[in-house]
């Protein structure tokens, strides 16, 4: 079955500290990739995608993410994390996107970062 | 942000009474989906549309119906409300040909006492 697996499900970091999130995913052909962020008690927001291209994605508010297609992984990264960035990341992939219209998320992973 | 509006933002019920949530979008997208979020399970697909009397069931379906009768307006039903049912649920939306990114509305808290 498709599904998306992220490794860390609580990340405890300070702030300046520099943040990696795993995402992997099963094999389904072509794949649209997306990382959310859910800041507490709001709806989730989109942080950036990768459809084609440079595997190196650049989002909102200093993300990035960088698929690496033989690994089946889509990491989220920051250089330096701010308080304000303590929230819940969730990486969710459409599989087998030129004929599938459904995503496939990721449990979540819970990031505080301590002032 | 995007335009979609859940209605009601918070319910209290009981258990066996039906609810409806409602789903409102001003983009014009044909793809519409509801989802839940629960504690270590994250999203779940409940049903999707993709257009006008055109649905689908996610992975949680049972003990949930949907219509679409107008683009703009995606309806959650639940027929006989159980306390499993006792979510936050959200409704997303996607432009072009389903996909694109979803678009999430703020969600409806949802109590079955």
């Amino acid at each position: 079955a498709q599904s998306v697996s992220q490794h860390n499900h609580h990340v405890i970091l300070s702030e300046a500290a520099s943040l990696e999130l795993g995402c992997n995913y099963s094999y389904g052909g072509t794949v649209n990739l997306f990382w959310y962020v859910q800041y507490p008690g709001q709806h989730l927001q989109l942080l950036l995608k990768y459809f084609s291209g440079d595997p190196l994605v650049k989002g909102i508010k200093g993300f990035e993410a960088e698929f690496i297609k033989s690994k089946f992984s889509f990491n989220l990264r920051k250089p330096s994390v701010q308080w304000s960035d303590t929230a819940e990341y969730f990486c969710a992939v459409i599989f087998n996107a030129g004929n599938n219209r459904k995503l496939i998320w990721g449990l979540g992973t819970s990031l505080a970062v301590n002032p | 942000d995007a335009g979609i509006t859940q209605s009601p933002r918070h319910k209290v019920t009981e258990t066996g009474t039906p609810v409806t949530l409602r789903c409102h979008q001003t983009e014009n997208h044909r793809y519409m989906y509801w989802y839940r979020q629960d504690p270590g399970h994250g999203l779940r697909l409940i049903h999707y549309s993709y257009g006008v009397k055109d649905t689908d069931k996610g992975e949680v379906s049972d003990g949930y119906s949907v219509s679409r009768s107008k683009t703009e307006d995606f309806l959650l039903t639940l027929e006989s409300a159980t306390s499993s049912q006792t979510s936050v649920y959200f409704c997303a939306i996607s432009g072009g040909g389903g996909n694109q990114p979803q678009h999430f509305g703020d969600g409806t808290r949802l109590s079955i006492l």
